[in-house]
């Protein structure tokens, strides 16, 4: 069963700093990872997609990774802006549940003015 | 191009009672998805729809039914609610192809007393 977790559950951080957010994975044989940003009350928007063949994706200041072998990705973001405020999710879509993806729990990001 | 679109936005019920939650999406997608959302829980998979006409159960799927009649439309029902029962549900939709992302509708907020 995949377990899909991301760490840190919160990180509050100033405006202009430059971060990363943490998705990990147990099982390597995915179809693709997804990024997703929800705003509080809200439902999820897609933020970037990575197929299982890709390393990289990258839109605008965002840069998300992905390592198979090791199980992880991450999300980079550049120059934060209190308008990044928000929960971001990663999503894990499995070949052998097809269709089916599993959720992290989400990390809370705040920055402040 | 509305996307995916829920119905209700908000619903309070008695327990006991019986509701249906609809989701529409107009993207001609295969793939269609009830989640649950819950504080501490994550996005848990309920139901989910590979075609018209056809569903299977996900991660938490007692005390729900689903119907796909129309390739459109996918249905959530609650035949007897429980107060266990009280969450944020979200609608999602996705092609075949491992390099389409997940759409997610904006959500039903359910209560039950």
């Amino acid at each position: 069963k995949q377990e899909v977790t991301q760490i840190p559950a919160a990180l509050s951080v100033p405006e202009g700093e430059n971060l990363v957010l943490n998705c990990s994975f147990t099982d390597s044989a995915i179809y693709n990872l997804q990024w997703f940003r929800q705003d509080p009350g809200k439902g999820l928007t897609s933020l970037l997609l990575i197929q299982s063949s890709q390393r990289e994706q990258t839109s605008g200041r965002l840069n998300a990774s992905l390592d198979k072998s090791s199980g992880r990705s991450t999300l980079y973001i550049a120059a934060s802006q209190p308008g990044d405020s928000a929960t971001y999710l990663c999503a894990v879509r499995n070949e052998a549940n097809a269709g089916k993806s599993t959720f992290g729990d989400g990390t809370t990001l705040t920055v402040k003015p | 191009n509305a996307g995916v679109t829920q119905t209700p936005k908000f619903r309070v019920l008695k327990t006991g009672q019986s509701m249906t939650l609809l989701c529409a999406q107009d993207m001609n997608h295969e793939y269609m998805y009830w989640y649950r959302q819950d504080p501490g829980m994550g996005l848990r998979l309920i139901h989910y729809s590979v075609g018209e006409g056809t569903t299977a159960k996900g991660e938490v799927p007692d005390g729900y039914n689903v119907s796909r009649l129309k390739k459109q439309n996918f249905l959530l029902g609650l035949e007897s609610a429980a107060p266990s029962q009280t969450s944020v549900y979200f609608c999602a939709s996705s092609s075949l192809t491992s390099t389409d992302t997940q759409y997610f509708g904006p959500g039903t907020r359910l209560t039950v007393l």
